[in-house]
């Protein structure tokens, strides 16, 4: 079964604006990952968040983890085009499986 | 019931050998993927295939070749084992068409090279 549940499970907004999403999960993790994947593509690891970190940033990403709430949000500021996609967070826990969840589908309007 | 069966579970195998890791889904999907898990546990894409044909293949070394007998089987055939080989190599499979693309892992292949 997924562990990771994203939400919502899709948005639109417009180009420049900011997208969130968020991931809950219900177990104890080492690690929770961010993914893209655009249409007929793969996934592609966007950043990682160590289950002692709060907040990571990778050039308009932005993570964060709140381990007492089970849950990471994704933010992209000033989203472009290029940004629509599905992203999905995933963690590993204890038994070091990876556990992908149903993925955000985002789409930026012109 | 395994969604995506991957075989074998381990392998250990040395330098220079040519090895084959099988993987099978009983989802009906018609996309299927490789992916090798590195020492800081990201997935990276290596091949998707889509109805039998390649329609992904990353930057990977010719030494791996994919072949799909049929849509519900993706095999991952590697030549001439390194030592960087060594790690987790996982399969997934999804159904094309609208919305989120939900991928279904397989339980992955622990492969060391010796």
């Amino acid at each position: 079964s997924q562990q990771g549940e994203e939400d919502p499970q899709a948005l639109s907004i417009q180009e420049g604006e900011n997208a969130t999403m968020n991931c809950s999960y219900k177990t104890s993790i080492n690690n929770l990952q961010w993914y893209r994947q655009n249409s007929g593509r793969g996934l592609v690891h966007l950043i990682l968040i160590r289950s002692n970190e709060r907040e990571k940033h990778s050039g308009r990403l932005r993570v964060t983890l709140d381990t007492s709430k089970k849950s990471s949000s994704l933010l992209i500021t000033a989203s472009r085009a290029a940004d629509t996609a599905s992203y999905f967070c995933a963690t590993d826990g204890p038994d070091d499986k990876i556990i992908f969840g149903k993925g955000t589908r985002l789409h930026i309007l012109p | 019931d395994t969604a995506v069966s991957q075989t074998p579970k381990y392998l250990v195998t040395q330098m220079g050998n040519d090895k084959s890791i099988k993987c099978e889904q009983n989802l009906g999907h018609d996309t299927m993927y490789w992916y090798k898990q590195d020492s800081k546990k990201f997935l990276k894409i290596m091949f998707s295939y889509n109805n039998k044909e390649l329609i992904i293949n990353e930057t990977v070394p010719n030494r791996f070749s994919p072949k799909s007998p049929d849509k519900a089987h993706l095999n991952l055939h590697i030549n001439s084992l390194e030592l960087g080989d060594s790690a987790v190599y996982f399969c997934a499979s999804s159904q094309m068409g609208q919305g989120t693309i939900q991928q279904y892992f397989g339980p992955g292949t622990r492969l060391t090279v010796t």
